[in-house]
């Protein structure tokens, strides 16, 4: 399944927007980009996926451009309890298949006062 | 319960000995899958169930460690013999067998230490 690459490290100011984008070269045609939110102790936690444009839910967006090889997660005006780890997967949506995502470091965000 | 339950939270335990860590998947969920978090790194895949089928047994990294999966509900991964390098924390998730749009649900994880 597609790898991806995204930046270690964020740093940010509340009250900021804040985009991270996620390199997926090889992503396929049938997989979904899937992003997931993980605090200090806890199991990551599933934040928004799209497939192409953009999604929006209540607590992010998601951009996709049209080649897909690339997507932004977009945080508007981020709180200290936005500090965490975001993982950007690629994948189909079936079951059998999110054994096989590859959960690289993430992107680990740092949102001071 | 609403979500993914595991326990215990935390284990400590003496090098060679064997633990149990119990993972209660959401209610209705087929799909259940063990992972592994050592510090600072991604999530290592080790184990997979679906319903009935055979699970996938491809990411266990030795002989180790098994797991069960009773009645298609609560599953208990069983590690022989711990050693240091078994510290991390395991983390278990559960899914319906297609998702769509909302991924697949973690527990809080069982924090391991081998000392």
């Amino acid at each position: 399944l597609a790898k991806t690459a995204q930046p270690i490290s964020m740093d940010s100011y509340e009250g900021q927007e804040v985009n991270i984008t996620c390199s997926h070269n090889n992503i396929a045609t049938n997989d979904y980009i899937t992003w997931y939110q993980q605090f200090p102790s806890q199991g990551p936690r599933f934040i928004i996926q799209g497939y192409k444009t953009k999604v929006t839910n209540e607590v992010a967006s998601l951009f996709i451009p049209a080649d897909r090889k690339s997507s932004t997660l977009s945080l508007p005006r981020v709180s200290l309890s936005d500090t965490a780890v975001y993982y950007c997967l690629v994948g189909d949506n079936n079951a059998g298949n999110n054994r096989k995502l590859i959960w690289g470091l993430g992107t680990s965000l740092a949102v001071n006062p | 319960g609403a979500g993914v339950s595991q326990s215990p939270s935390n284990k400590v335990t003496e090098k060679g000995k064997d633990v149990e860590l119990r993972c209660d998947p959401i209610s209705g969920h087929t799909a259940l899958y063990w992972y592994r978090q050592s510090l600072g790194q991604g999530l290592e895949f080790l184990i997979y169930f679906q319903g009935n089928s055979a699970p996938d047994k491809s990411g266990l990294p030795s002989d180790r460690f098994s797991a069960e999966r009773t009645g298609g509900s609560v599953s208990t991964l069983t590690i022989q013999r711990t050693q240091q390098e078994d510290s991390a924390v395991y983390l278990c998730a559960s899914s319906l067998e297609q998702e769509s749009n909302y991924g697949y649900t973690f527990g809080s994880g069982t924090r391991l230490t081998v000392v």
